[in-house]
């Protein structure tokens, strides 16, 4: 299993210019989200999908679209890049949230990706 | 108020000393707590889950205070490479999203 991948690894961006940000996963979850973390701020979520076709917002969703067409598959992506996006963005996926601690509910995080807007 | 709020550190403890951590948790009914690492640069890795009776794996011990709505994690004999920062995170009860603390963070000195 590859887990969770992201693509791509770093990207700068100018002001306004838009970009997608990909993460798949093949452990066939069906919880997956988007993170951005900043220093002193922690993990924020931005969006997250209880499965395929369902998408919902986090604490911090002003500036970004998701969609969830297939389990595998969570695209994020800026419409207008602004300063305030520069971030390191992490999606994770887990098989779900129900219940006590567990492993069904152990998120897995991809390896992040680090975007700077100039 | 933040759904769960942790100690930022930073923490520099000698090799071979004993560290504990809290974090508390402002929903009561709050159901599943887990621990995660974070080495620098890096993305966050489960450390271990928190279970109602406590748990032990290997030198790191979690513990649960449903009454206080803290938990804790105490680690033992550091080791240089337990250097990280550890992410405090709860699920509450309605089940949708995963809270994460702002992360402690532990160097341990030679």
């Amino acid at each position: 299993n590859a887990g969770v991948t992201q693509t791509p690894k770093f990207q700068v961006l100018k002001t306004g210019q838009s970009m997608t940000l990909q993460c798949a996963q093949d452990m066939n979850h069906e919880y997956m989200s988007w993170y951005r973390q900043d220093p002193g701020m922690g993990l924020r979520l931005i969006h997250y999908s209880v499965g395929a076709g369902i998408t919902d917002q986090g604490e911090v969703p002003n500036g970004y679209n998701v969609s969830r067409s297939t389990t595998e598959d969570f695209p994020l992506r800026l419409l207008s890049a602004a300063p305030s996006q520069t971030s390191v963005y992490f999606c994770a996926s887990s098989y779900s949230l129900a219940g006590a601690s567990s492993s069904y509910n152990e998120q897995f995080f991809g390896p992040g990706t680090r975007l700077t807007v100039l | 108020r933040k759904e769960v709020e942790q100690d930022p550190g930073p923490f520099n403890v000698p090799e071979g000393a004993t560290v504990a951590f809290n974090c508390t948790y402002s929903n009561s009914a709050s159901q599943s707590f887990f621990w995660y690492r974070q080495d620098c640069r890096k993305e966050p890795k489960l450390l271990m889950s928190v279970y109602s009776s406590g748990n032990e794996d290997g030198r790191f011990t979690a513990q649960l205070n449903r009454a206080s709505q803290y938990i804790s994690l105490l680690i033992r004999d550091s080791k240089l490479s337990d250097s990280a920062t550890y992410l405090c995170v709860v699920i509450t009860n309605t089940g949708n999203q995963f809270y994460f603390g702002t992360g402690t963070s532990l160097t341990v000195i030679p």
